[in-house]
């Protein structure tokens, strides 16, 4: 298996542009978490979804972010615009319903300049 | 609300120290443990868990025992290497949830 598959790894933009952030989850899991990890707050859960549904987006830090899961195997996470204290590392992991393991993304590090 | 408290780091060791990370977590019901590292670079990674009181976890040479009574989960290793130089996440899961609560994480640096 691929494991979770996350695009870009890397992502350098200026302030105010849009970013989005990509994750293919793993073939068959149908919990998928966002989470953006930083030195000052550690690692934070924005959203997760069941099956393609969100369930709790409470850790969206405000209206700038937004996630979707349009179908089981994709998912975006869009800031816009973006500022740079949204400079982080953005991961996606995937769990499988009544295992509560999940599997982590290699992240996307995010600079806003 | 759940929490997890871990140990504050840096931990520092020399190679075939013993390692020990202390967890201790708040929750009702009866909440899945885990720990997870994440290396350099990398995402994290689930390293052991244990889905009830008194179960130990281990992989890799560590281990973890679920203690209810004094509500903890500490991470031990007998001899550490280099390689495991790292930042390793305590977590709970409570019944019925499945997000995890992570622990702030605890960097531990492993020298020669």
């Amino acid at each position: 298996d691929a494991g979770v598959i996350q695009s870009p790894r890397h992502e350098v933009t200026e302030m105010g542009q849009e970013v989005t952030l990509r994750c293919k989850p793993i073939s068959g899991h149908d919990y998928l978490f966002w989470y953006r990890q930083t030195m000052m707050r550690g690692l934070e859960l924005l959203i997760y979804f069941n099956n393609n549904v969100p369930i709790d987006d409470s850790g969206m830090p405000e209206d700038r972010f937004s996630a979707k899961m349009p179908n089981a195997s994709f998912s975006t996470l869009k800031i816009q615009p973006s500022e740079p204290r949204d400079s982080a590392v953005y991961f996606c992991a995937s769990s499988l319903n009544n295992d509560y393991e999940q599997y982590f993304g290699p992240g996307t590090r995010l600079t806003v300049t | 609300g759940d929490s997890v408290t871990q140990m504050e780091g840096p931990v520092t060791l020399s190679e075939e120290a013993f390692l020990t990370i202390n967890c201790t977590y708040t929750a009702t019901g009866y909440p899945s443990l885990f720990w997870y590292v994440q290396y350099p670079g990398e995402g994290l990674q689930l390293l052991l868990k244990a889905t009830k009181a008194d179960d130990k976890g281990s992989n890799k040479g560590f281990e973890a025992t679920y203690r209810k009574e004094t509500t903890s989960f500490h991470l031990e290793k007998g001899s550490v290497q280099v390689s495991d130089s790292a930042v390793y996440f305590c977590a709970l899961s409570n019944t019925g949830f499945q997000k995890l609560v992570f622990g702030t994480g605890t960097r531990l640096l492993v020298s020669p």
